[in-house]
């Protein structure tokens, strides 16, 4: 059971938006940056947000992230089929000193 | 182009060691950070290790289920991360990546970019 709590799956229609929430505590999400990856089937993940809400050069503004307490959301517009794939939050607790993932969340666009 | 790339992996029995290792190109490790992480056959991501030089200390950080078995160090000189696991078990097995660890001021200002393409550990007898 992870430590970041992320619903297992979440589905949309090709043009709409979801949201993919990531739920932690005071130790890790409150007081630390929370990331955000994106694993296409069968590859290595990739940076998707950081610093809670920042995006690398590359990534389109499609993808937006926020941070509020003890939670982080990521949300995507504009799904498309390409879209599919496992999105994993990830922060650094500080009461453990460990780096930490959320379970992960399939997103399927119907 | 910044790159890591591991290598090492494969069939190894329960209770027997292996090293990984991630090479580094397009950057030098001397300024950044790197982490081990691992998944599962059809699981999620798994932290794993991260060391990281914040200039005054060269840390270690371990998740506790790996702490006492796993060890990560570095040589700049080849520009390269190691990961070496002892007292392996059939849990180990997983497919292991390196990422590069940006950190902005501490370790809770950090994310991880990039990342290999993974090396397959499987501990089986």
């Amino acid at each position: 059971q992870s430590v970041l709590t992320q619903p297992p799956s979440v589905s949309a229609a090709p043009g709409q938006k979801v949201t993919i929430s990531c739920s932690g505590s005071s130790s890790n999400i409150g007081n630390n940056y929370v990331s955000w990856y994106r694993q296409l089937p069968g590859t290595a993940p990739k940076l998707l947000i950081y610093d809670n809400n920042k995006r690398p050069s590359g990534i389109p503004d499609r993808f937006s992230a926020s941070k509020s307490g003890t939670s982080a959301t990521l949300g995507i517009t504009g799904l498309q089929t390409g879209d599919e794939a496992d999105y994993y939050c990830g922060t650094w607790d500080s009461s453990l000193s460990v780096g930490i993932f959320g379970g992960g969340t399939k997103l399927t666009v119907l | 182009q910044v790159q890591v790339e591991e290598w090492g992996g494969g069939v190894v029995q329960p209770g027997r060691s292996l090293r990984l290792s991630c090479g580094a190109s397009g950057f030098t490790l001397r300024s950044y950070g790197v982490n081990w992480v691992r998944q599962a056959p059809g699981k999620g991501l798994e932290w794993v290790a991260l060391i990281w030089d914040d200039g005054t200390n060269n840390n270690k950080y371990y998740a506790g289920s790996v702490k006492g078995r796993f060890s990560i160090s570095r040589d700049t000189s080849k520009n390269t991360v190691y990961l070496q696991m002892s007292s392996l078990r059939a849990d180990d097995t997983a497919v292991y990546y390196c990422a590069r660890a940006v950190v902005l001021t501490a370790v809770g200002d950090s994310w991880f970019d990039p990342w290999g393409q993974g090396t397959l550990v499987t501990v089986s007898s």
